[in-house]
């Protein structure tokens, strides 16, 4: 079956811009998360969805950084007034169920280059 | 808080060689633990998982065993080939299940 997809796959903005970054899960599962992978920080935890229980948000760096999740589905990260730092790969995951054992199925993720 | 360390890279190994990458993890409780890789210009992919104390997580020939009393779950191969070159990294979920954890990551390269 399909796996998660997101867009677009690459994003070069100017710094101070807003940028949105789309992820869809695969089909069926409830609990979606975003990453951040960078040089200097590795792979980052940014936010958690699980049906429409409230998200767990303790990972964004920021309060330019936001996502929502519509329909239990499809999610969209906005970061605004993005700068220099916010460069990096987004990745999204999403699992069938929330729980410590479940495994996460990641996309391909969106490349974001801030000039 | 809950962390993962892993050994640093790169890892330089000729085909057929032996492989080990050293993994410990701090953590309250027993988390589920994982090996995911990213091979050159892909995305994440789980490789193997130990969901419990003793189990033994294994695909493509790869094996981790899960270690509570050393918090330990090394990834080890016993012959690898060029195709395994990738970064390999080790992770746990949270307590709360709602992140994965990981370490910073092992480049592997195996030449032939």
């Amino acid at each position: 079956g399909a796996g998660v997809s997101q867009s677009p796959s690459n994003k070069v903005t100017e710094k101070g811009k807003d940028v949105e970054l789309r992820c869809d899960p695969i089909s069926g599962h409830t609990a979606l998360y975003w990453y951040r992978q960078s040089l200097g920080q590795g792979l980052e935890f940014l936010i958690y969805f699980q049906g429409n229980s409230a998200p767990d948000k303790s990972g964004l760096p920021s309060d330019r950084f936001s996502a929502e999740r519509t329909g239990g589905s499809v999610s969209t990260l906005t970061i605004q007034r993005t700068q220099q730092e916010d460069s990096a790969v987004y990745l999204c995951a999403s699992s069938l169920n929330r729980g410590p054992r479940e495994t996460q199925y990641f996309g391909p993720g969106t490349r974001l280059l801030v000039l | 808080g809950d962390s993962v360390t892993q050994m640093e890279g790169p890892v330089t190994l000729s085909e057929e060689a032996f492989l080990t990458i050293n993994c410990t993890y701090t953590a309250t409780g027993y988390p589920s633990l994982f090996w995911y890789v990213q091979y050159p210009g892909e995305g994440l992919q789980l490789l193997l998982k130990a969901t419990k104390a003793d189990d033994k997580g294994s695909n493509k020939g790869f094996e981790a065993t899960y270690r509570k009393e050393t918090t330990s779950f090394h990834l080890e191969k016993g012959s690898v080939q060029v195709s395994d070159s990738a970064v390999y990294f080790c992770a746990l979920v949270n307590q709360a299940g709602t992140a994965l954890i990981f370490g910073k990551g092992t480049t592997l390269s195996v030449s032939s």
